[in-house]
Order: structure tokens, then sequence, then C-alpha cells
């Protein structure tokens, strides 16, 4: 069946502007991550969806990000006045029913901001 | 609080060399671990996992065993091919289950 998919696959950008990135998980998964994946940092944690409860948000590194899911599907990272240091790779991964499950990533969006 | 720390690479083999690549953590009680494969041009893939001491995980030839006593999950290979050169990273799971905490990643690189 088709995986997690991502897009835009890249996106370059300019210091200032806002983004936005975009996660389908695969169908039925109720369980939905954020990752970023920078030279310095590593893999990274942003955020974690699951269900209709809220989210856990501790991994954001800054209130200029942000992230929604509607519908309990497709999910939005935003990152407002983008920084040179938010250029990274943000992941997504989704699992069938949450904690403690396999996690399934996506490609990932390519972020480059000048 | 968790971290992962696993040996820097890169890591350069023959094919058909002995693979270790070492990865201890620092964690609350006893979290799942995992380790990751990342291809080239490819996503991240889990490569296998356990979620108790003394488990081993096991996938395509790869293995790692959980070890409480030296907070420890290395990954091995008994003969590694071209194929397997990617990015591996070690990774545990929060106590929440909602987060997996990753290592800086160990590249790999096999020739022939």
């Amino acid at each position: 069946g088709a995986g997690v998919s991502q897009s835009p696959s890249n996106k370059v950008t300019e210091k200032g502007k806002d983004v936005e990135l975009r996660c389908d998980p695969i169908s039925g998964h109720t369980a939905l991550y954020w990752y970023r994946q920078s030279l310095g940092q590593g893999l990274e944690f942003l955020i974690y969806f699951q269900g209709n409860s809220a989210p856990d948000k501790s991994g954001l590194p800054s209130d200029r990000f942000s992230a929604e899911r509607t519908g309990g599907s497709v999910s939005t990272l935003t990152i407002q006045r983008t920084q040179q240091e938010d250029s990274a790779v943000y992941l997504c991964a989704s699992s069938p029913q949450g904690p403690r499950e396999t996690q399934y990533f996506g490609p990932g969006t390519r972020l480059l901001v000048l | 609080g968790n971290s992962v720390t696993q040996m820097e690479g890169p890591v350069t083999l023959s094919e058909e060399a002995f693979l270790t690549i070492n990865c201890t953590y620092t964690a609350t009680g006893y979290p799942s671990l995992f380790w990751y494969v990342q291809y080239p041009g490819e996503g991240l893939q889990l490569l296998l996992k356990a979620t108790k001491a003394d488990d081993k995980g096991s996938n395509k030839g790869f293995e790692a065993t959980y070890r409480k006593e030296t907070t420890s999950f290395h990954l091995e290979k008994g003969s590694v091919q071209v194929s397997d050169s990617a990015v591996y990273f070690c990774a545990l799971l929060n106590q929440a289950g909602t987060a997996l905490i990753f290592g800086k990643g160990t590249t790999l690189s096999v020739s022939s």
C-alpha cells in the first residue's frame, strides 16, 4: 500500500518568509509524528499527534513552529518568519494506533532558507 | 534525560567483512530500542527493534541484542554487502512512547 507522503519534496525560501509543509500519513494510521534532520543537530523529534488528543509539542524549538492535523489525517507543519538555522529535512512518520508502535517515515521535505 | 550515543563514522569495510556499530543509551527504565537505516536517496526505514532486556532483534542478516547491564544495543552483521552502504541510526522510544530519540547516525561504506 501507499506509504507516508510529504510535499513539497524540496522548498527554497527567503529568510523571514512563512512556509507550510504537508504530510499524508498511511491510511488508517492514527498517530502522526514530525521530526527534523539537520547537519548540526541530527534527528530531532518535533511534535506528536494521536487521534483527538492534545498533541505533544515538547520538541518544537520555538513559537515560530506550529502544526495542525485536520480530520485526524493530513498534517501541516508551519514555520513562520523562517531563519537560516531552520534549513533541514523535515520528516513525517505515522504509526497504526499510537505510542509504542513502529513508526513509518516519509521521504521528507528538504527546506533551504536563504 | 534520554540520549543515544553511537560510534562516529564513517565506517569503511570490504565486502564480506564483519560489521559492528556500537550504540549505548541513557534512559529512565527500559525503553524500546531500534535501529533505523537510511539508504542513499531514500527515507528512514526500520531495520530491527527490541522491546525488552535480552531481546534480540534481527533482519536482513543484521542483529542487535538489548543489554540492560551495559545499556547497549550494538548492531552486528557477519558479512556485509555493497548494498548495505547506508546511514544507520540507533534510537530509543521515550517513556511516553510518543517520540524516538536518535543517535547522530553512522555512515557505512562497503566496497567490493
